[in-house]
């Protein structure tokens, strides 16, 4: 099975810096990775897909790149609203693992 | 706008079983996958299973193989999870999550229910 893994588990930083996450998978998944936010008591939503697409309605300063065995997670200026946890997702084979979540609070 | 509503959540002992439903509404439901996703108190997310459209294709993760069912009613846009056998392990908050594409199940999930909480205890 396909392993995923995030770092940093946990981010602190402060509102107007710019925060990196990065996910790495153990095999080749090309670009099927997709991002996700989660704030407590609420379900995941979805903010990147294919690796660098961003979904309708998410904020631009959201962005995704990589391909392969690594990708990166870039929130160019963290709102307030974005101090949450978030977890990459690999769609390369029907076991949709997901990695362990990094969490981003505040500094 | 999309609606997903799960229930069926609930306490069961070890061994036992239950049975998770989610309602939708706010789009074609036949025309798109469906997956069930868990969360463990204060864990990470966890895929659990996926439909097709059709429900002509399933997919389990291996800690549900054997034990959970997926299904789906198109006809009342309902989807179905069957847990057997159920263990400690098994306690999570379950989410219904409809998938972004199309029938097949790609496991990207664009919208979310609010999920149900299933505990496993004796």
């Amino acid at each position: 099975d396909i392993k995923m893994t995030q770092s940093p588990s946990t981010l602190s930083a402060s509102v107007g810096d710019r925060v990196s996450i990065t996910c790495r998978a153990s095999q080749s998944i090309s670009s099927w990775l997709a991002w996700y936010q989660q704030k407590p008591g609420k379900a995941p939503k979805l903010l990147i897909y294919k690796a660098s697409s961003l979904e309708s309605g998410v904020p631009s300063r959201f962005s995704g790149s990589g391909s392969g065995t690594e990708f990166t997670l870039t929130i160019s200026s963290l709102q307030p609203d974005d101090f949450a946890t978030y977890y990459c997702q690999q769609y390369n084979s029907h076991s949709f693992i997901f990695g362990p979540g990094t969490k981003v609070d505040i500094k | 706008e999309v609606q997903l509503l799960e229930s069926g959540g609930g306490l069961v002992q070890p061994g036992g079983s239950l049975r998770l439903s989610c309602a939708a509404s706010g789009f074609t439901f036949n025309n798109y996958a469906m997956n069930w996703v868990r969360q463990a108190p204060g864990k990470g997310l966890e895929w659990v299973s996926g439909i097709s459209g059709t429900g002509g294709s399933i997919y389990y993760a291996d800690s549900a193989k054997g034990r959970f069912t997926i299904s789906r009613d198109n006809s009342k846009k309902m989807l179905y999870l069957q847990m057997n056998s159920l263990g400690a392990e098994d306690t999570a908050v379950y989410y219904c999550a409809k998938d972004s594409v199309d029938t097949m199940v790609r496991g990207v999930t664009d919208y979310w229910g609010q999920g149900t909480l299933v505990i496993v205890s004796s």
